[in-house]
């Protein structure tokens, strides 16, 4: 069975903090993507990765930065969280080899910035 | 560039009435089209996609959505809806070029089943 996993369900930083997500998938996908879920928003990407060490900006990257150093992990790094940034991020990953393929994705962290 | 249009972010129904999720999407291009659905504290599972074929599609659960080109729209329908599909809905396209798997959602339709 696809899973991708988030390191946290629940987190709470305070203003000014770095704050590392990571998420795990244990497909072999070659892609991966962060996204953050805000009500009346829906899903907004803000970072994607076809390739270990390649990276691509979304549509809201400002305050954030990412790391794919392993094909399985990929990592969302808010550098000095900020409380705007409070919100549900959600991981995912997909295949390229199927390019039709599904967004298989986690369960969201929930980052609460004070 | 791709956008998605769900006109309805609200949608209240009793149990076992029909429903009807709106979706519209914009391209320049050619595309895939999705229905993801959220269930309370979980993440986004798909639902159903439209790929080629046949316009009309179905999901395990009883839901059926009909790839409309003319009026590029994808919506979503159910003949008779049960509690347990209370549930968030996002509508997403895919550009058919593009290997890099890249979803445009729209904003989401909060269905919920009253009993």
């Amino acid at each position: 069975d696809v899973k991708v996993t988030q390191s946290s369900r629940y987190l709470v930083k305070r203003t000014g903090e770095k704050v590392f997500l990571e998420c795990v998938q244990d497909m072999d996908h070659e892609n991966m993507f962060w996204y953050r879920q805000d009500p009346g928003l829906g899903l907004r990407l803000i970072y994607f990765s076809y390739d270990v060490k390649m990276k691509e900006k979304g549509d809201i990257p400002e305050g954030y930065s990412v790391s794919r150093e392993k094909k399985e992990r990929f990592s969302l790094i808010l550098e000095s969280a900020s409380t705007n940034q409070t919100s549900m991020y959600l991981c995912a990953s997909s295949s390229l080899d199927r390019a039709t393929d599904t967004q298989y994705f986690g369960p969201g962290t929930r980052l609460t910035v004070l | 560039a791709q956008s998605v249009t769900q006109l309805d972010s609200q949608v209240p129904v009793f149990e076992e009435a029909p429903v009807e999720l709106r979706c519209n999407y914009s391209s320049s291009v050619s595309v895939y089209l999705f229905w993801y659905v959220q269930y309370p504290n979980q993440g986004l599972q798909l639902l159903l996609k439209y790929l080629s074929g046949s316009t009309l599609v179905k999901s395990i659960n009883g839901f059926e959505a009909e790839f409309n080109k003319s009026q590029t729209s994808f919506h979503l329908r159910k003949p008779s809806v049960h509690i347990s599909d209370t549930a968030e809905y996002f509508c997403a396209v895919k550009n058919r070029g593009s290997t890099l798997g890249r979803l445009y959602f729209g904003r989401g339709t909060q269905l919920t089943v009253w009993p």
